[in-house]
């Protein structure tokens, strides 16, 4: 067990649906970050929320949203899926960037 | 764009090999990590190396920093069926847009017993 943990693990649902997954960082992490991989592209920086607050953009469309609340647990919403949607999704949290990432195990997504 | 390129994509080899990756960049980092990625989880942290130059070994593994800080080498040495996965090398950035780690594709290592 990572610290990091999100849910749900596994998520099949139709074209132009909606979806939200969720994630709490480890305990006493402030930053959140969410990325999603797929097989030709890799491990693709999504968002980053610090303390409740959106700090950075990364390729995110904009379908997609997120947001961390008080209690520092985040979400993202996924919308109007797409087949090319259906990827691996995860959170990461961390103290400092520079020391490292913890990842969760990650959402798998299949948009049928 | 700043972009991370890992080589070789695909290696597979057999228990008791050494072997080398590496990951390559055109621009700066303030630091560099290292990821192991299995099937099904998310990547784990190995090593972060900050200082151009700098050598850090873990057990069998020993990961350096260029010079430069452009690029960086993951060396193992007898290799074992357990260090199969997928190595990923991460790069910090100095601000910028993105604020955060750039990710290569990734090594896929495979050691056969």
């Amino acid at each position: 067990d990572s610290g990091v943990t999100q849910t749900p693990k596994h998520l099949i649902t139709a074209t132009g649906q909606r979806v939200t997954l969720r994630c709490s960082p480890r305990s006493g992490d402030l930053s959140v970050y969410w990325y999603q991989q797929s097989l030709d592209q890799g491990l693709q920086f999504l968002i980053q929320y610090y303390n409740g607050e959106e700090r950075a953009k990364g390729n995110i469309l904009e379908r997609f949203s997120a947001q961390q609340f008080p209690d520092l647990h985040s979400e993202l919403n996924l919308s109007s899926l797409e087949l090319g949607d259906s990827a691996l999704y995860f959170c990461a949290s961390s103290r400092d960037r520079a020391y490292g990432y913890t990842f969760g195990s990650g959402t798998r997504l299949t948009v049928v | 764009t700043q972009l991370l390129e890992q080589s070789p994509q695909f290696l597979s080899i057999q228990e008791g090999e050494n072997l080398t990756v590496y990951c390559n960049s055109s621009s700066v980092f303030s630091s560099l990590q290292w990821y192991r990625q299995e099937p099904g989880e998310g990547p784990v942290l190995l090593v972060t190396v900050v200082t151009g130059g700098e050598v850090k070994k873990l057990k069998r593994l020993t990961f350096q920093f260029g010079d430069a800080r452009k690029d960086s080498s993951l060396h193992i040495t007898a290799a074992q069926p357990g260090d199969t996965g997928l190595y990923l090398c991460a790069g910090v950035t100095y601000g910028g847009s993105q604020g955060n780690l750039i990710f290569g594709k990734g090594t896929k290592l495979s050691v056969k017993p």
